[in-house]
């Protein structure tokens, strides 16, 4: 099994549904993020977890909000889709602590939103 | 803000070498990395380098650094068709988050 499952693999919605994306980790990780991913534009970082009770927002997080659940899960929504939020979405979990390899992060396999 | 720029495509033939470039913006990125995303997957950690570091070898892997350039490369000997992939390097910044580049996607021509 997957260390970090995302659901739904595959999502098509219509311009102004609520979409919820969900992520679950089995590798007893404090972090987790929410990247998304455009041809060309390499990823960029919606929100991030340093625990339970710690949410950030990163580059782009304008029209997302997130919830951190428990440590195993982060689940990021759309409350109102819009065409241009149609990406590739991965959920992504690290144990940084500044140690020698604290940049390795784990994707989940990412989830495919396509809004019309 | 932060910047990582890399080239967006990349072909070489089966057992020639590969090199892709990066360049970054933040000079004080203790560490830099080179992730691989293959088709219809999540990405993973293919190496990283220390920034203290010019060189680091690692099997085909051989990652160069240039500070004073604020230049990375990856390069790849013996490329098989295994390899065709997308390659991101990164650079740390922040509250130890990562800034991924565009991604340069590889091809291995048979």
């Amino acid at each position: 099994d997957a260390d970090v499952t995302q659901t739904p693999r595959n999502r098509i919605t219509k311009t102004g549904k609520r979409i919820m994306l969900e992520c679950s980790q089995t590798k007893g990780h404090d972090r987790m993020y929410w990247y998304r991913q455009d041809p060309g534009l390499g990823l960029q970082l919606i929100y991030y977890s340093f625990d339970v009770k710690d949410i950030n927002k990163g580059e782009i997080s304008d029209g997302y909000s997130v919830s951190r659940q428990a440590q195993a899960k982060f689940s990021l929504s759309l409350e109102s889709a819009i065409p241009n939020q149609t990406a590739l979405y991965f959920c992504a979990t690290s144990d940084f602590k500044g140690d020698r390899v604290g940049g390795e992060l784990f994707f989940g396999e990412g989830s495919r939103l396509t809004v019309l | 803000g932060e910047d990582v720029e890399q080239s967006l495509f990349l072909s070489v033939r089966e057992g020639d070498s590969s090199v892709i470039n990066c360049t970054y913006t933040d000079s004080s990125s203790t560490y830099l990395y080179w992730y691989k995303q293959e088709p219809g997957a999540g990405l993973q950690l293919l190496t990283y380098i220390f920034s203290n570091m010019d060189m680091k070898q690692d099997q085909r892997l051989t990652v160069l650094l240039n500070k004073k350039d604020k230049h990375l490369s990856l390069r790849i000997a013996d490329t098989q068709t295994g390899d065709s992939a997308i390659y991101f390097c990164a650079e740390i910044y922040g509250a130890n988050n990562l800034f991924f580049g565009t991604g340069t996607r590889l091809t291995v021509i048979p």
